[in-house]
């Protein structure tokens, strides 16, 4: 799977979007983007995923770029609940076993009051 | 909605004894992963298993053993215990193989003294 480069952290103020970059230039053909978060020790959360097009959920949106070789992550509106590690992870999908998500060293985003 | 089981939540043993983690998955999810997670580091992938079939396999010690049952439950034997074994144990279930959308359990915390 291809390795995924975020910073270490970013702050946003609450009530503003919170715009998480991930950059993974040897993503190949058949890999997706995942994005999952995880708040202080508890499990990580699922949030998102795409694979060429664009991706908007309840709780997030997600740009890949048209080379794939970059995509963001959108909070559109930050709540203090939404301080978290947020872990970009690039993963072969349909490749007949349950192949692991590989988790790097994420991004800290913190939201300020 | 059900989710992800994980018992116990806290396990205290000491140096070269033998802990047991289990692991409920989501109804009628039939995959299971373990993940380790030491202080201030990320999720370890350990072991995956598919339809009661280990699946794919990471940094899991040979002291560790796993597996999953005709309930689809999981559980993650750990035996002659070291104090770097101390860690969160993250379960996750998903629906097939195929997907990486994980639904991670809250953990079990083993601290080994």
């Amino acid at each position: 799977d291809a390795k995924t480069t975020q910073p270490p952290s970013m702050d946003c103020a609450e009530g503003r979007a919170a715009n998480l970059p991930c950059n993974h230039s040897t993503i190949s053909g058949n890999e997706y983007v995942y994005w999952y978060r995880q708040i202080h020790s508890q499990g990580p959360q699922y949030i998102i995923h795409g694979l060429k097009n664009n991706e908007t959920n309840e709780m997030a949106s997600l740009i890949i770029t048209e080379d794939r070789k970059s995509s963001t992550l959108i909070l559109p509106h930050a709540t203090l609940r939404d301080t978290a590690v947020y872990y970009c992870i690039v993963r072969v999908s349909y490749s007949g076993s349950a192949r692991q998500l590989t988790f790097g060293s994420g991004t800290q985003l913190t939201v300020l009051p | 909605a059900a989710g992800v089981i994980q018992s116990p939540r806290h396990l205290i043993k000491e140096k070269r004894e033998t802990a047991t983690l289990k692991c409920y998955p989501i109804p009628r999810h039939d995959t299971v992963y373990w993940y380790q997670q030491g202080p201030g580091q990320d999720p370890q992938f350990l072991i995956s298993f598919y339809e009661k079939m280990q699946s794919d396999k990471g940094s899991i010690p040979d002291r560790f053993s796993a597996q999953q049952f005709s309930d689809y439950h999981s559980e993650l034997n750990m035996s002659s215990l070291e104090l770097g074994d101390s860690a969160l144990y993250f379960c996750a279930s998903s629906t097939g193989p195929f997907t990486g959308e994980l639904f991670f359990g809250e953990g079990s915390r083993l601290t080994v003294l």
